[in-house]
């Protein structure tokens, strides 16, 4: 599976959206992007995934570009119940479904 | 989306000692469980994969003698680690995948944080 880049910290404004980039060159054609999120001391949780069209759901949007090397998850609205270490995953979808989680992004929503 | 319960939740057990944690999935039939450690301030790490009456899988580092994991039904496994000692005190989190689940349907437990004395 393609390896993926994230920033290590990111702060947000409370009410604002915010924008999570990661960075995966070396996606393979067959990829899926996938974001989960861990919010302190609990299970990751499913965000939203998508493989080269843009996605959106109650939760977030995705949006991937055309070369498919990068994407980037877009909370609309962010509350301090969004505060969390969020990671963006490539993966094959057809393979057996383990997940391999990096380093993530330490999300911060302040009032 | 789907419920997956770990009991318990926090568990403080003796070096040497061996303590057993239950990953359970409530409301749906778990064809494959994943389990994974997360140490503080790192990321989670994949430990094995079971599926049900089958031997699990161990991912290369993880030592399947020390951490024995059973998934006898459809709706639980267990993971027993072995003669804990201090190192092995992390998170432990369990996942699970129904039959039927399409590519992104894994469902993660609470975790069980493992504290070794």
């Amino acid at each position: 599976d393609a390896k993926t880049t994230q920033p290590p910290s990111m702060d947000c404004a409370e009410g604002r959206a915010a924008n999570l980039p990661c960075n995966h060159s070396t996606i393979s054609g067959n990829e899926y992007v996938y974001w989960y999120r861990q919010i302190h001391s609990q299970g990751p949780q499913y965000i939203i995934h998508g493989l080269k069209n843009n996605e959106t759901n109650e939760m977030a949007s995705l949006i991937i570009t055309e070369d498919r090397k990068s994407s980037t998850l877009i909370l609309p609205h962010a509350t301090l119940r969004d505060t969390a270490v969020y990671y963006c995953i490539v993966r094959v979808s057809s393979n057996d479904y383990k997940l391999s989680f990096g380093a993530g992004t330490t999300v911060t929503v302040r009032a | 989306g789907a419920v997956v319960s770990q009991h318990p939740s926090r568990v403080i057990c003796k070096s040497g000692t061996s303590v057993k944690i239950e990953c359970r999935s409530l409301d749906f039939q778990a064809t494959t469980m994943f389990w994974y450690r997360q140490f503080p301030k790192q990321s989670l790490m994949l430990m094995a994969t079971s599926n049900e009456g089958s031997k699990a899988t161990y991912e290369q580092g993880v030592e399947k003698d020390k951490f024995l994991i059973n998934h006898a039904s459809l709706t639980l496994s267990t993971l027993t680690v072995t003669s804990a000692h201090p190192e092995d005190s992390s998170f432990y989190i369990c996942s699970a995948r129904g039959r039927l689940a399409v590519s992104y349907e894994q469902y993660f437990g609470p975790g069980t944080r493992l504290t070794v004395t």
